[in-house]
């Protein structure tokens, strides 16, 4: 059974970090590209960033460009989000992802780890 | 960048009647790399559709995708109580895979 459990989340100060890890399980994590997506308070879901399978290649959206930084490490079937400087927008629920076997639509999402930037 | 238009925001309909929801695209889609999810509140996105019109494993028949270039819709046949929720499509042929603002389908 396919398993995304993120953590890391929590409160912090503006202009603050964090780091959150999504933790995988139940299939060959190093084969498959995988995603950050947020989702503000009562707001829709926005993309945040990707990486590939062995993370030579990321993207991110222009709203965390710069501050984020998306990383994986393939040994530990774990996936990163390192955000600094961060600012009140970006408080929400952020999800980990994975693409499918057969395309790169998100087939399979974590429950969600809470970040809220505040002082 | 392409930007998706989802409309309407909100449907009320009754359970029993047909829901459809639309996703325009503002350039045309690769592939027909759309994708719809539906989100309940408290919980994760779930997977319904991909490739336009291929359901995800698990997904009802009730639930159909169709469409091609810049318009896509999603069909749900029947509405059943448990498909009251927020629907979101989202494009997967070009970067960044954005996401549309939602449709929220709620009871009448």
């Amino acid at each position: 059974e396919v398993q995304l459990v993120e953590s890391g989340g929590g409160l912090v100060q503006p202009g603050g970090s964090l780091r959150l890890s999504c933790a995988a399980s139940g299939f060959t994590f190093s084969s498959y590209w995988m995603h950050w997506v947020r989702q503000a308070p009562g707001k829709g879901l926005v993309w945040v960033s990707r990486i590939n399978s062995d993370g030579s290649s990321t993207n991110y959206a222009d709203s965390v460009k710069g501050r984020f930084t998306v990383s994986r490490d393939n040994a530990k079937n774990t996936l990163y989000l390192q955000m600094n400087s961060l600012r009140a927008e970006d408080t929400a629920v952020y999800y980990c992802a994975r693409v499918g076997s057969y395309g790169l639509h998100l087939k399979y999402w974590g429950q969600g780890t809470p970040v809220t930037v505040s002082s | 960048e392409i930007v998706l238009t989802q409309s309407p925001g909100t449907l009320s309909l009754s359970p029993g009647e047909r829901a459809t929801l639309s996703c325009r695209a503002s350039q045309s889609v690769s592939r027909s790399y759309l994708a719809w999810y539906q989100q309940k509140p408290g919980q994760s996105p779930r997977l319904l559709i991909y490739g336009a019109s291929t359901r995800a494993t698990g997904i009802p028949d009730r639930f159909s995708g169709s469409g091609s270039g810049t318009d896509f819709t999603l069909t749900i046949g029947r509405l059943e109580p448990e498909d009251f929720a927020v629907y979101y499509c989202q494009q997967y042929g070009s970067s960044p895979p954005q996401f549309g603002q939602g449709t929220k389908v709620e009871i009448k």
